[in-house]
């Protein structure tokens, strides 16, 4: 049973477009949803992260929409540069659980 | 200060040897977490460490698989009569605490493992 589901497997995007990622749950009980980002041979490096108690969060071109009714989040990166090309994570994580669940990741190619 | 450091980056072994991989937390991290990465596939829970606490063994796939975490720092994957199946990256993470929801994971570059 796959607690976290995300979507797009894979996502191209023209050099300042922006780039949408989804992540649905199924545990109520998480309440901190990170995402990540993974360049290749590196390990994974947190971007962004959301509690419940706010349906958005913003960090320069990065914000998480957080949709609590639908158990939904997504990622939109706004002017998406050739930089931003890697893979993304979301993750979810319960109260006084040590480990997260993550999704199964998203490739995204930002063409310039 | 020095990140998540995990030895070796790379390692190719026979079908049925055992392996060793090994991670170094970031000092006074006590939270530590491996994780598996097959490729293009997301990552997967193997065990976590917390402390002096019993370490929550849940995600290890089956007993050829143990991890130790000594002196509360450095942590090693072992993995008995490696299978194919075994080939993946071996990610190691660490945190300041594990109980808290928003304590986050600084992940190593990881272990790359092939099983000829």
């Amino acid at each position: 049973q796959q607690q976290v589901k995300q979507s797009p497997q894979s996502l191209i995007v023209q050099k300042g477009g922006i780039s949408i990622i989804n992540c649905a749950y199924e545990n109520t009980a998480f309440d901190y949803f990170p995402w990540y980002q993974q360049f290749p041979g590196k390990g994974p490096a947190l971007l962004i992260a959301i509690r419940p108690d706010v349906s958005e969060k913003k960090e320069g071109r990065f914000t998480i929409s957080f949709n609590k009714s639908a158990k939904q989040f997504s990622l939109h990166i706004m002017d998406s540069q050739p930089g931003d090309s890697a893979t993304y994570f979301c993750a979810a994580k319960a109260p006084n659980a040590g480990k997260s669940t993550f999704g199964d990741g998203t490739t995204l190619t930002v063409k310039p | 200060g020095a990140g998540v450091s995990q030895s070796p980056s790379n390692k190719v072994t026979e079908k049925g040897k055992d392996v060793e991989l090994r991670c170094d937390p970031i000092s006074g991290h006590t939270a530590l977490y491996w994780y598996r990465q097959s490729l293009g596939q997301g990552l997967e829970f193997l065990i976590y460490f917390q402390g002096n606490s019993a370490p929550d063994k849940s995600g290890l796939p089956s007993d050829r698989f143990s991890a130790e975490r000594t002196g509360g720092s450095v942590s090693t994957l072992t993995i008995q009569r490696t299978q194919q199946e075994d080939s993946a990256v071996y990610l190691c993470a660490s945190s300041l605490a594990g109980g808290g929801s928003a304590n986050e994971q600084y992940f190593g570059p990881g272990t790359r493992l092939t099983v000829t």
